[in-house]
C-alpha cells in the first residue's frame, strides 16, 4: 500500500505570496490531519479534515486554511505568507472513524519544506 | 488538552544503556495517548497508542506504560542501539468539538553513541 505522499517536498516563497500545498492520504483513509513544525517547537495542530469537512482546527489565523475532496487529497492554503511561517509542514492520515474512540493511528507523510524569504 | 510536556529534551547515551522519558498532559478529555519515532530526514512513525486502561505496550526493545489517572507515560529502551537515535514523540488524542484533536510534545532527542 502506497503511504501519505505530499508535494512538493520544498518550496521557497517570498513574504506577501501565498502557497498551496498537497496531500494524497494512504488508500481507504478518510481523515487528514495537517501540522506545522518550526524550530525548537513541537508539531502544531493547524486543522483535520474528514469526508470533506473541516472536523477541528488548531488555534492559527485565517491566513491558513485548506479544504478535502471526495477523493480525500487535501490541500492547505496560506495567503499573505509571513517569515515565521517557515516550517515543515506534515500532513498525516488515519482512518478517521470517529468510533475508534481516539485511538486511530495516523499515518505521516514525508512534509513539505516551506521557506519564506 | 492544552499542554504536553516531554524530559528530557534530550539525551546522549551509551550503546547497550537503558533509558526512559517522561509525557505528561492533562487526563481530561483525553481518549488516548500515542508514541511516535522520528528519525531524522523521515516522517514520524507509529510505535504505540495507549488507551484509558492503563495498558502497558511493548515492542522489541522498546516499552511504554500510561498512567491515565495522574497523566502520565513512560517510554522505556532497553540496551540501547545506534539506530535508536531519534525523536520520541508524545501524543495524546482527546475528544474536541467536532472529533479529536492530537496535541504533539516537544519530543526527546536520543543521540545512541556506539
Amino acid at each position: 500500500k502506497a503511504g501519505v505522499t505530499q508535494t512538493p517536498r520544498y518550496l521557497i516563497k517570498t513574504r506577501g505570496q501565498q502557497v498551496t500545498l498537497s496531500c494524497s492520504p494512504i488508500s481507504g483513509h478518510r481523515s487528514v490531519s495537517w501540522y506545522q513544525q518550526t524550530p525548537g517547537q513541537g508539531l502544531q495542530f493547524l486543522f483535520e479534515y474528514f469526508s470533506e469537512t473541516q472536523r477541528n482546527k488548531g488555534n492559527f489565523p485565517g491566513r491558513f486554511s485548506g479544504r478535502q475532496f471526495s477523493n480525500s487529497r487535501s490541500e492547505m492554503n496560506v495567503s499573505t505568507l509571513e517569515l515565521g511561517d517557515s516550517a515543515l509542514y506534515l500532513c498525516a492520515s488515519s482512518q478517521g472513524s470517529s468510533g475508534s474512540g481516539g485511538t486511530d493511528t495516523q499515518y505521516f507523510g514525508p512534509g513539505t519544506r516551506l521557506t519564506v524569504l | 488538552i492544552l499542554n504536553v510536556e516531554q524530559s528530557p529534551q534530550s539525551l546522549h547515551v551509551q550503546e547497550g544503556d537503558s533509558t526512559n522519558f517522561t509525557c505528561s498532559f492533562p487526563s481530561s478529555n483525553f481518549y488516548a495517548l500515542h508514541w511516535y519515532r522520528w528519525e531524522t530526514a523521515k516522517s514520524p512513525e507509529a510505535l504505540f497508542v495507549m488507551t484509558l486502561n492503563g495498558d502497558e505496550k511493548k515492542k522489541g526493545r522498546i516499552s511504554a506504560t500510561l498512567n491515565t489517572k495522574e497523566g502520565y507515560s513512560y517510554l522505556y529502551i532497553k540496551g540501547s542501539q545506534p539506530e535508536d537515535s531519534a525523536t520520541y514523540l508524545c501524543a495524546p488524542r482527546g475528544a474536541d468539538t467536532g472529533g479529536f484533536k492530537t496535541i504533539f510534545g516537544a519530543g526527546t532527542r536520543l543521540f545512541v553513541k556506539a
